[in-house]
């Protein structure tokens, strides 16, 4: 398996209080992507990252930000947490943008309450 | 925009059944296509993948033929096991990757 650690693993937590999800990555790829998981919805991307503090929106970045100091940590921050963030949230990394296979964690599993 | 359709699940199948889950595309160029597989609790994993026309991936009996004329990548498997159990998800690879909305697959003995 890729070496990729999502943190925590679960988390619940109240509407407005602000959360930090992180992935640590030990495979020294370059490109680093958070997606949320809901049913119906399928994957969504939320923000990506092409290197050290290099990162870009994704489809669904309202309410999110991100950051990247080292290559191996890419952390997601709600600033103020809602109930439309109770989610799944799966951290991937990939060696290249087009035609390598992204890696994923394990997932977080987001409560907001 | 580039976008990828999958058939609705779930689908529910009998062990040793012969599986098809379909998958169109649209896209500008001619991207890879990849399927993955989600286990419950898991990440998603990549099963196959195909990088150009006509090209077959395939793995753990699984394959996919990338089509260029008719836009497709189905995914099939000749005989389903109870272990293929999972949310199987088809995507395109762009900058960045777009999927589509994942496939349920239940597979009863």
């Amino acid at each position: 398996d890729a070496g990729i650690t999502q943190s925590p693993r679960h988390k619940v937590t109240e509407t407005g209080t602000p959360v930090t999800l992180r992935c640590h990555q030990t495979e020294n790829h370059r490109y680093m992507y958070w997606y949320r998981q809901d049913p119906g919805h399928g994957l969504r991307l939320i923000h990506y990252s092409y290197g050290v503090k290099d990162t870009d929106k994704g489809e669904v970045s309202d309410g999110y930000s991100v950051s990247r100091s080292k290559t191996e940590d890419f952390l997601l921050t709600l600033e103020s947490a809602t109930s439309s963030q109770t989610s799944v949230y799966f951290c991937a990394i990939s060696d290249l943008l087009e035609g390598s296979p992204l890696h994923f964690g394990n997932g977080t599993r987001l409560t907001v309450t | 925009g580039d976008s990828v359709t999958q058939m609705e699940g779930p689908v529910t199948l009998s062990e040793e059944a012969f599986l098809t889950i379909n998958c169109t595309y649209t896209a500008t160029g001619y991207p890879s296509l990849f399927w993955y597989v989600q286990y419950p609790g898991e990440g998603l994993q990549l099963l196959l993948k195909a990088t150009k026309a006509d090209d077959k991936g395939s793995n753990k009996g699984f394959e996919a033929t990338y089509r260029k004329e008719t836009t497709s990548f189905h995914l099939e498997k000749g005989s389903v096991q109870v272990s293929d159990s999972a949310v199987y998800f088809c995507a395109l690879h762009k900058a960045p990757l777009v999927f589509g909305k994942g496939t349920r697959l239940s597979v009863i003995a």
